[in-house]
C-alpha cells in the first residue's frame, strides 16, 4: 500500500500523559499536513511541513500540541498534558508540493483516534 | 480562504442520481474546487478537482458554472456505500493553503 499511513490507529491514555502520534506520508510528496476532527464535525487544520520546514503553525490549538519532520519524510505530532477536550480524530495528509498555478492535492491517512479519560 | 455552503444532509434511493451543491461566492482567481468523502472512522478520501466547466472520473462528475460561484458534484446510480459525508473546499492548492472542512453534507443512501 502506497497511501498515506499513521500509526497507532488508535490510542488510550490518561488525562496528563504526553502522546505521540506518527505519519508516513505518500512517498514521492514533499508536503504534509496534520487535522484534527471531532464528532459530527469536518477536519480542522493544525500545521503543514514543507519537507523539513514547518510553514505553518498557527493553528496549533495550545502550546502543548508540537509537530515535527526531521528529515522531511516521516512526522510526529506530541500533545503533552492531555486533556480530556484532546479526545479527537487526528488525520495526516500529503501532498506532492507542485509550483504555482496547479492543483496540489491532499491525500488523508486513516487517522488516529485518540481517546483521553 | 474562501467560504463554501453546502447542505447538511441529502437523502436519496439505490440507482438514483445524486447532485450536491457547494456555493462559494468569495472562491478567488486561483482557487480550485475539491471535493472529498468520508466514511466514520476514516480519513477524507478524495473524489474529484476541477477549476472550471466539467470534469469527469470513474466516479464523479463536477460541474462548475462560468462564474465559479457554485459547483455541483454528481454521483450516479448512488449504492449503499455511497452513505457518506461529502465536503466541498475552495482554496490555491499550490501554495500549500491549508483547507477549511465546513460540516460537509451528509448524504444517506436508502434500499
Amino acid at each position: 500500500d502506497t497511501g498515506v499511513s499513521q500509526d497507532p490507529r488508535h490510542k488510550i491514555t490518561k488525562r496528563g500523559q504526553n502522546v505521540t502520534f506518527r505519519c508516513d506520508p505518500i512517498s514521492e510528496h514533499n508536503r504534509l499536513y496534520w487535522y484534527r476532527q471531532t464528532l459530527g464535525q469536518g477536519p480542522e487544520f493544525l500545521t503543514y511541513f514543507q519537507n523539513e520546514a514547518q510553514l505553518e503553525k498557527s493553528r496549533l490549538l495550545s502550546d502543548r500540541f508540537s509537530a515535527e519532520r526531521p528529515k522531511g519524510s516521516f512526522s510526529t505530532l506530541e500533545i503533552q498534558r492531555t486533556e480530556q477536550g484532546d479526545s479527537a480524530m487526528y488525520l495526516c495528509a500529503s501532498s506532492l508540493g507542485v509550483a504555482g498555478g496547479q492543483p496540489d492535492t491532499q491525500y488523508f491517512g486513516p487517522g488516529t483516534r485518540l481517546t483521553v479519560l | 480562504l474562501a467560504k463554501t455552503t453546502q447542505p447538511i444532509s441529502m437523502d436519496s434511493y439505490e440507482g438514483q442520481e445524486v447532485n450536491i451543491t457547494c456555493s462559494h461566492n468569495n472562491i478567488a482567481t486561483n482557487d480550485y474546487i475539491t471535493w472529498y468523502q468520508q466514511f466514520p472512522s476514516q480519513g477524507p478520501r478524495f473524489i474529484i478537482q476541477g477549476y472550471k466547466t466539467k470534469v469527469t472520473n470513474e466516479v464523479a462528475s463536477l460541474f462548475i458554472p462560468a462564474d465559479r460561484k457554485s459547483s455541483t458534484l454528481s454521483l450516479p446510480r448512488v449504492s449503499l456505500s455511497d452513505t457518506a459525508v461529502y465536503y466541498c473546499l475552495v482554496g490555491d492548492m499550490s501554495r500549500g493553503q491549508n483547507f477549511v472542512f465546513g460540516p460537509g453534507t451528509r448524504l444517506s443512501v436508502l434500499p
